[in-house]
């Protein structure tokens, strides 16, 4: 079974540009949530999905980011302007089940740094 | 409301040595957790988790938790680490209608 795949694994963008990252979740899991870990803090929350519907958006920073999940199979997430404070490691996720009683398997992470 | 605090940004142990990795949390309700390791620039991978029965649990690569719920407590331990386990080691917990919560990550070294 193939894991959580996330592109790109690293990306430098100058402050006020566009990144967009992706995330295709372990097949047949309807579950995907967005985490991201600023350097030295700890990992939080951003958004869960299930299947293509936003089920818990709370954890997004401001309105300069933007997720979808088109179809229910992978997903982005849009930074729009990018500002310095966005940099970090992007984490994926997904999961079978609601609560991850079985487990949430994670990407390798995008790490993004604005400059 | 659930958080989760990890003692010990660093830990350093000799190969060979007790890994003890300290993971306490705070939950309304009987939550499930986990522990999960990030290797060098790898994503994070499942070591094992707690959701119900057993309080003492068996992950991979020779790693355990007890779940003690009067300490409210999940440290992971290991009897005798290895060069490989030193990576970066993070206590999560999760409550029904709630969110995966991290602690903020326990960096560990073996040395020779």
């Amino acid at each position: 079974e193939a894991g959580v795949t996330q592109f790109p694994s690293h990306s430098v963008i100058e402050k006020g540009q566009t990144v967009t990252l992706r995330c295709d979740p372990i097949s047949g899991h309807d579950n995907l949530y967005w985490y991201r870990r600023v350097m030295g803090k700890e990992i939080k929350f951003l958004l869960h999905f299930v299947k293509e519907s936003k089920q818990d958006e709370s954890g997004m920073p401001n309105n300069r980011f933007l997720a979808e999940r088109t179809g229910g199979t992978y997903s982005t997430l849009k930074v729009q302007p990018a500002e310095l404070e966005d940099s970090g490691v992007y984490f994926c996720a997904s999961s079978q089940d609601f609560w991850g009683g079985r487990g949430f398997s994670f990407g390798q992470g995008t790490r993004l740094t604005v400059v | 409301a659930q958080s989760v605090t990890q003692l010990g940004s660093h830990v350093s142990v000799s190969e060979g040595a007790l890994v003890l990795l300290r993971c306490n949390y705070s939950s309304s309700v009987p939550p499930y957790l986990f522990w999960y390791v990030q290797y060098p620039n790898q994503g994070l991978q499942l070591l094992l988790k707690y959701t119900t029965g057993a309080t003492l649990v068996k992950g991979i690569n020779g790693f355990e938790a007890e779940f003690k719920k009067s300490e409210t407590s999940f440290h992971l331990t290991k009897p005798s680490a290895h060069m490989s386990d030193a990576a970066e080691y993070f206590c999560a917990v999760i409550q029904p209608r709630n969110k995966l919560t991290f602690g903020t990550g326990t960096q560990l070294k073996v040395e020779l």
